[in-house]
């Protein structure tokens, strides 16, 4: 069966210092890989999504950016935190195949940027 | 782009009762539209979605209904049940396969009164 897996869980960063997220996906080959960040009180906002190595999608400009070095492996980053990066990031996956569109979210990691 | 607005932001009805949340979207090629219910401290997870070709779909005490003319959906909860307390997402997508975006809604938190 499929998993994903993200890490870490919950993070408190100062103003300034670097972020790396990172998410992973087993039991699939070739997925499709998102990065979503929900604010407090806000709906889902789709960050980036690739649909494989090497190949990201920005949604939105900001101060983020990611990377998937891997088939099953997708990590988001930043050199410089700000405050507006605070929130809950989602990793999610999708079938490239599959007949239904069902994403997969991971379990989130919860970012405090102070 | 595709834009989706969801109403209302907080719902609480009683044990029992029905609840509805109700959905908008922007772009008329949007032809998929998932409904996924996050709990507390975890991904959002699918729990019904419609397709464009159907104007109704249930799935025991859920339903989902899809207006194509007025741009609309709606999630229809029956006999709501403590366990039903979570916070719903509406989205669409210009279609189901893998390379199709996913845009969400801004969600309903639901209460359930016992």
């Amino acid at each position: 069966s499929q998993t994903i897996h993200q890490w870490p869980a919950t993070l408190v960063q100062p103003v300034g210092s670097p972020l790396s997220l990172e998410c992973t996906v087993e039991g699939t080959s070739n997925p499709n890989l998102y990065w979503y960040r929900q604010a407090a009180g806000r709906g889902l906002q789709l960050l980036f999504y690739s649909v494989g190595i090497g190949q990201i999608s920005s949604e939105v400009p900001q101060n983020l950016s990611a990377s998937r070095p891997q088939d099953r492996q997708f990590i988001l980053s930043s050199k410089k935190l700000l405050l507006s990066d605070s929130g809950f990031y989602l990793c999610a996956w999708r079938a490239l195949d599959a007949n239904t569109g069902e994403l997969f979210f991971g379990e989130g990691s919860r970012l405090t940027v102070l | 782009g595709e834009n989706v607005e969801q109403h209302p932001s907080t719902l609480s009805v009683q044990e029992g009762d029905s609840a509805v949340i109700k959905c908008t979207y922007s772009d008329s090629a949007s032809n998929y539209f998932p409904w996924y219910k996050q709990e507390l401290g975890k991904g959002p997870q699918l729990i019904i979605d419609i397709r464009s070709n159907v104007g109704e779909k249930k799935d025991q005490r859920i339903a989902v209904t899809l207006n194509k003319t007025a741009k609309h959906f709606s999630l229809h909860i029956t006999e709501t049940q403590p366990e039903d307390s979570a916070v719903y997402f509406c989205a669409a997508s210009p279609g189901y396969s893998s390379a199709s975006k996913i845009i969400f809604g801004s969600g309903t938190r639901l209460s359930i009164r016992p």
